[in-house]
């Protein structure tokens, strides 16, 4: 059966610091990923997506950066957080046409 | 903008009473899909319903889909406790890379 991995589950960070947040599937193949943020009491915003290894496409011009280095993994990497960086991170998979499956998440909040 | 929007933002009942939320959206889809999340946790998916479907069932859960109204709405029977969460609908428009739009979600509260 697949599984998605997310780590860290909670992360502390001054504000300009680096980011890196990994995200791995398992039990599937060529999976469309995606990375999404959720704001306290909100729903959840679209940041990146990818449909194959190094295809990355971005949703919102902002200070995040993603990268697929291998079929089944996902990063999401800032090179300087901003307080309005934090937030709940959410990795997705999906075989395109069907059911998406999130990761349990990674809070993070900029200090 | 935000595709789909959920109504009621919050609903409260009372155990055992059945729990209605109502999701519009604006553009054509190929999916609908409804998820629940519990405080602080990940998405869990609940039911995928397709353009050229109208109703799918899943234990206690039916959905619903009007494409010509465009609103789909998402039924709990007999509500249990733990089915206090947030629910979200989300579309999955043609030809775009399987992505979701979320509403904001409707706040469930169960009360025993």
């Amino acid at each position: 059966s697949q599984t998605i991995h997310q780590w860290p589950a909670t992360l502390v960070q001054p504000v300009g610091s680096p980011l890196s947040l990994e995200c791995t599937v398992e039990g599937t193949s060529n999976p469309n990923l995606y990375w999404y943020r959720q704001a306290a009491g909100r729903g959840l915003q679209l940041l990146f997506y990818s449909v194959g290894i190094g295809q990355i496409s971005s949703e919102v011009p902002q200070n995040l950066s993603a990268s697929r280095p291998q079929d089944r993994q996902f990063i999401l990497s800032s090179k300087k957080l901003l307080l309005s960086d934090s937030g709940f991170y959410l990795c997705a998979w999906t075989l395109q046409g069907y059911e998406q499956y999130f990761g349990p998440g990674t809070r993070l909040t900029v200090t | 903008s935000q595709q789909g929007e959920e109504d009621p933002q919050a609903l409260s009942i009372q155990e055992g009473e059945n729990a209605t939320m109502n999701c519009s959206y604006k553009t054509s889809i190929n999916n609908l899909q409804w998820y629940r999340q519990n405080s602080g946790r990940g998405l869990v998916h609940l039911i995928l319903i397709r353009s050229n479907e109208r109703e799918k069932h899943s234990g206690r859960l039916r959905v619903t889909l009007d494409t010509s109204k465009k609103s789909s709405s998402l039924l709990i029977t007999a509500s249990r406790a733990a089915d206090t969460a947030s629910y979200f609908c989300a579309t999955d428009r043609y030809n775009q890379g399987g992505k979701l739009i979320f509403g904001q979600g409707t706040e469930l509260s169960v009360k025993p």
